[in-house]
């Protein structure tokens, strides 16, 4: 079975601090994505960052950065100048090659704290 | 650009009746996603569709509920009929490409669906 794990399910920090969430993996796919998604109150679902796990050099958007180590499966989220407005529920998530549908986590929720 | 559409936002009925969810994706995008999310399950694929097609419904829950899409710009989710442990936030989402290139899924702004 394919599965994700997201073992913080809460997590603080202060404003303009930097903050890692942590997701590992499972599958036996070697053609697959990760993805962050980021559910603040208002519900919406947010993607935050892309990862091609043929790729090795981790993905960068903006103060939003990943670990990925594949052989670990591992695919952590490092969050730089934390605002206020990073509070919410953020989801790791992977597509495997084959199959068209995401797999989530059952989320972190952060809060950033002034 | 117009994101995915979903409506009703927020929908309440009481049991056994029908419910009917709407969804326009994103145009150009070829696949919909149908989600569903609750505190206990997280989030799960309903349904798939990939032009148009339905591709996986392995998550439908049964026969009560069904899912159409009848043309590239519109999908419904119909629950009929429908049972308190329904209730949940239903997500379509779309995204370009096929199945085997990864590309991000963009979601709607979900409908939160409760039955008494």
């Amino acid at each position: 079975a394919q599965t994700v794990t997201q073992s913080q399910p809460e997590m603080s920090v202060q404003e303009a601090e930097t903050v890692t969430l942590s997701c590992t993996y499972d599958t036996s796919e070697s053609n697959y994505y990760l993805f962050w998604y980021k559910q603040p109150p208002s519900r919406q679902m947010i993607l935050v960052i892309r990862q091609e796990a043929y790729k090795q050099q981790n993905a960068t958007e903006n103060r939003f950065s990943v670990n990925f180590q594949k052989a670990a499966k591992s695919f952590s989220l490092k969050i730089s100048d934390s605002q206020l407005g990073d509070t919410a529920m953020y989801f790791c998530a992977f597509i495997r090659g084959s199959q068209g549908n995401l797999i989530f986590g059952k989320g972190t929720k952060l809060s950033v704290k002034p | 650009d117009a994101g995915v559409i979903q409506s009703p936002r927020h929908e309440v009925t009481e049991m056994g009746q029908e419910v009917t969810l709407r969804c326009k994706p994103i145009s150009g995008h070829n696949s919909l996603f149908w989600y569903r999310q609750t505190m206990m399950r997280g989030l799960e694929l309903l349904i798939y569709f990939n032009n148009n097609v339905p591709i996986d419904d392995s998550g439908m829950p049964e026969d009560r509920f069904s899912a159409k899409m009848p043309n590239a710009s519109f999908s419904t989710l119909k629950i009929q009929p429908s049972e308190p442990r329904d209730s949940a936030v239903y997500f379509c989402a779309s995204s370009s490409g096929g199945s085997l290139d990864g590309q991000p899924q963009h979601f709607g702004d979900g409908t939160r669906l409760s039955i008494l």
